[in-house]
């Protein structure tokens, strides 16, 4: 499974929403509700902050939400504030017990 | 909560192994996934495979079956990764990762990560 796709980087405004992208194929995020997201600031490693395309774990913020229509998953941020710059990674499930993670998006607070 | 205690940096020539371990600090090997994921300088995350809880058996992205083991063992609380064949290519950032009880690659748990660094 090639990697999934997502926009390199995405910016906005505090306060602001944005939407993180993750696109696949029907053989990954189209045919299993098994997306993750995940967080990594510089040096650091992942936090998770989504699983099972809308869960969230306990103690992250519901500024944090998950969806996901056909190929496509989502991430948006909502209410963004300084500490969400970051890379976020998403991941899905292709069959098999084997995953694959997102090319991974470079959030931007301006 | 449970931690994941990596081991220590790495230097390899190209065309030999290295095994990296992973101690927890509880038991939880019999109850959780436990994955490897690695990211290369510059590079995203990438998932190499993961440990099932039940008997310890290991599944493999196709990129790298036949080139990567992982291991368990229960009595120390350890999990092991041996890659072979380095080439410069897999000098990266190692991480053991263990998943959490709703699964699916929900992980919770991050060992710190080892650094292995391919170098003639």
């Amino acid at each position: 499974h090639s990697a999934l796709t997502q926009p390199a980087s995405v910016s906005g405004s505090p306060g602001q929403s944005i939407t993180i992208s993750c696109s696949g194929t029907s053989t990954d995020i189209g045919a299993y509700n098994y997306v993750s997201w995940y967080q990594q600031h510089p040096g650091k490693v992942p936090k998770l902050m989504v699983y099972h395309v809308s869960n969230r774990p306990s103690g992250i913020s519901n500024r944090f939400s998950g969806s996901k229509s056909g190929n496509t998953a989502s991430l948006t941020i909502s209410g963004l504030q300084a500490d969400d710059e970051a890379d976020y990674y998403c991941s899905s499930h292709t069959g098999g017990g084997a995953y694959v993670f997102g090319t991974g998006t470079e959030v931007t607070v301006l | 909560q449970v931690q994941l205690v990596q081991s220590g940096a790495e230097v390899r020539e190209p065309g030999a192994s290295v095994k990296v371990s992973c101690k927890a600090s509880e038991d939880t090997f019999d109850s959780h996934f436990m994955h490897w994921v690695r990211e290369a300088p510059g590079q995203g995350l990438e998932w190499m495979g993961v440990v099932n809880p039940s008997g310890g058996t290991a599944g493999y992205a196709q990129k790298f079956r036949g080139r990567v083991t992982m291991t368990r063992d229960t009595s120390t609380r350890t999990l092991y990764l041996e890659v072979s064949s380095l080439r410069s290519e897999d000098t990266a950032v190692y991480y053991c990762a263990r998943d959490s009880s709703s699964g699916w690659f929900s992980v919770d748990v991050w060992g710190k990560g080892t650094t292995v660094i391919v170098s003639s």
